[in-house]
């Protein structure tokens, strides 16, 4: 209902396999997010996308890589993931965050277990 | 880098009680924003504040963005069961591209 919808809801996946999220969004924004919440921590953003461009990496290990073809559509492929990487991975949009003081518009997030 | 706390972590309260959760930046901020979280749901926008001392009503929600820019505070009237989540408070310094998540209250609440 947010117009950010994310696939799959639930994901189970062993360390060695190789598994993409998506994230998509009908509002019209031209920012993406990805964020990571693990429990009994804040959410930590882990990457920004402004006009197709990455603008922000929060120091993610590289077995976490971003792909953002358009403004639209947003992915995060895996691979050789640990088990402390087992989280809700959120997905959120805004309109241009350069502006300042943009509102984030989340998805459903990806349950990810690592096993 | 910046950091946003929140206190306190977790609150449990009966329904009718008030609750507040307070929100604390390591800088001065541009803007705060507040977010809530239902158990098994995803960050839902509830309001943003710009001015120093700026205080904004919902309904039974009070929000306040303090004087130096730097604190915020959540005061939940009478609480009621479907405020039952997670209160996320958002800084934003305005030089940058994001935000800055705190780390949440849980509130719970029980007839």
């Amino acid at each position: 209902e947010t117009g950010v919808t994310q696939t799959p809801r639930h994901l189970v996946m062993g360390m060695t396999n190789k598994k993409s999220l998506k994230c998509e969004q009908h509002l019209g924004h031209n920012a993406m997010y990805w964020y990571k919440q693990s429990a009994k921590k804040p959410l930590e953003l882990m990457f920004v996308y402004n006009f197709k461009e990455q603008t922000e990496n929060n120091s993610v290990p590289s077995r976490f890589s971003p792909e953002c073809p358009n403004s639209s559509h947003l992915f995060l492929h895996l691979h050789t993931l640990q088990p402390e990487d087992s989280a809700l991975y959120l997905c959120a949009s805004s309109q241009d965050p350069r502006a300042g003081g943009e509102t984030q518009y989340f998805g459903p997030g990806t349950r990810l277990l690592v096993l | 880098g910046q950091q946003v706390m929140q206190i306190p972590q977790y609150q449990h309260v009966q329904e009718g009680e008030d609750f507040t959760t307070y929100c604390n930046s390591s800088t001065t901020l541009s803007n705060i924003q507040w977010y809530k979280q239902r158990p098994g749901g995803h960050p839902v926008f509830l309001i943003q504040l710009v001015k120093s001392g700026e205080v904004k009503k919902q309904k039974r929600l009070t929000f306040q963005f303090g004087e130096a820019k730097k604190n915020s505070s959540l005061h939940i009237t009478a609480t009621q069961t479907t405020d039952v989540g997670t209160y996320f408070c958002a800084g934003d310094t305005g030089t940058a591209s994001k935000l800055t998540f705190g780390t949440g209250t849980r509130l719970q609440v029980t007839l």
